[in-house]
This record gives C-alpha cells, sequence and structure tokens, in this order.
C-alpha cells in the first residue's frame, strides 16, 4: 500500500538554526498538509497545500514557517530560525480530494528536538 | 505555570472482547469525522470516516457511530486484537472550505492477551 514518507525521522538543531523537513507524499494525492504534535499534547493543523499554494494556515504557521514543492514529489517545510518550543514531532500527510473528500494519510513524522 | 501533557483516558480489554471508544467533539457545525490510530512512534493511521449526514459507518471490524445531537462520536472494535493496542484519535473538519481536522486528545486501549 502506498504510503507517506519522511525525513530524517529525528533532527536535532539548535536554537536559532534553519531545519528543513522533507516529505514524499503518496505519488496521485494532490493535497499536501504539516501537522505538528508536541510531546503528550494534541495533534495540531500547521498548514495545507494545494495547486502549489498554501489553501490554510494556523496561528502557529508565523512568518517563520514556510512550505514547498520543488518538484513533482517532496514536499518540504521550512523553520528559518528554530525556538525551544518548536520542539514535536512533526507530521506530513497527504489526501487524494481534500479533507472532508478523502481521508488524510499521514507519515511516520521527524521527531525535530531544538536544544 | 508549567504545562503538563494530557492525561489520556485509558481502556484496557480482554483480547476477543468488542471495544467501544468514545470522542466529544466541539463544534456543532463539522460536517466530517475521522478516527485515527496511532501506534508508538508512528504517525495517525487512518481507520474510518463519516460524514454529518449520516449516523453509522462500518468497516472491516470498526464501526463509527455519530450522535449530533449531543456532539459524541464512538468507535466500535469488534473482537478487539493485541495489535490493535494504541492511541485512538478523533477528528473533525469544521464546515465550510476549511481543510484543517481538529484533532481530540485521544484514548489509549490496551488489550491483554
Amino acid at each position: 500500500e502506498p504510503e507517506v514518507t519522511q525525513t530524517p525521522s529525528h533532527q536535532v538543531t539548535q536554537m536559532g538554526q534553519e531545519v528543513i523537513l522533507r516529505c514524499v507524499p503518496i505519488s496521485n494525492h494532490l493535497y499536501f498538509y504539516w501537522y505538528r504534535q508536541i510531546l503528550g499534547q494534541k495533534v495540531e493543523f500547521l498548514v495545507s497545500f494545494y495547486n502549489n499554494e498554501i489553501s490554510e494556515k494556523s496561528e502557529i504557521f508565523d512568518d517563520q514557517f514556510s512550505v514547498e514543492r520543488p518538484d513533482g514529489s517532496n514536499f518540504t517545510l521550512k523553520i528559518r530560525s528554530t525556538k525551544l518550543e518548536d520542539s514535536a514531532m512533526y507530521f506530513c500527510a497527504s489526501s487524494i480530494s481534500g479533507t472532508g473528500v478523502s481521508p488524510l494519510h499521514f507519515g511516520n513524522g521527524t521527531r525535530l528536538t531544538v536544544t | 505555570g508549567e504545562s503538563v501533557g494530557l492525561h489520556l483516558p485509558t481502556l484496557s480489554v480482554q483480547e476477543g472482547d468488542n471495544s467501544i471508544i468514545n470522542c466529544a467533539y466541539s463544534n456543532s457545525a463539522s460536517d466530517y469525522f475521522i478516527w485515527y490510530k496511532q501506534e508508538s512512534g508512528k504517525g495517525p493511521q487512518f481507520i474510518i470516516d463519516i460524514r454529518s449526514n449520516m449516523d453509522k459507518r462500518q468497516g472491516q471490524r470498526v464501526t463509527v457511530l455519530l450522535n449530533k445531537t449531543v456532539k459524541h462520536l464512538s468507535l466500535q472494535i469488534a473482537a478487539t486484537q493485541p495489535g490493535d493496542s494504541a492511541v485512538y484519535f478523533c477528528a473533525e473538519k469544521p464546515q465550510g472550505g476549511s481543510e484543517k481536522l481538529v484533532f481530540g486528545k485521544g484514548t489509549k486501549l490496551t488489550v491483554n492477551p
């Protein structure tokens, strides 16, 4: 069964550094998402992306965050200057037809640790 | 004060029993609901979804029930197996053009052999 893949599985970075989290969504999916889960907390929506542009973003997704689909297969999340509170699991997801029409399929996440 | 992690509701069942996991959702205008299973170290895994124009939907060994009157969602797992042990999340989609899912805090299911 096709799946969403994320790399790396664990990223450690120093505060103030830039990080790029990478995702390969399921190949025939058109909608892409980033969610995060701080340890012990709920899964939270960050951003949705469709037709090469952001379709919706949360309050968490401030100017330090950006997303990109640089080619036909990858979908990336960049954090420009990491803060301690950015430490979390970051999940990429994709969907064929968008939220509410078809289910979101999640990757296994990247654990980001900011020291 | 210091924030603490969520204290997850827990459910412990015997192998072979049926499990019922409950979820109270927040937005009466939500029009789509979905259940995910999350095993340790993995991402949320899709189980089953339901739209607000339905009350019940069945999958393989799972049934989702939606009660819009009391904003309640439940997941029934038949003949629970040790491999069903995980944290189960419900999520809702606000009505309209929103693309986001709003997740609940999860229930930890433990299946005893």
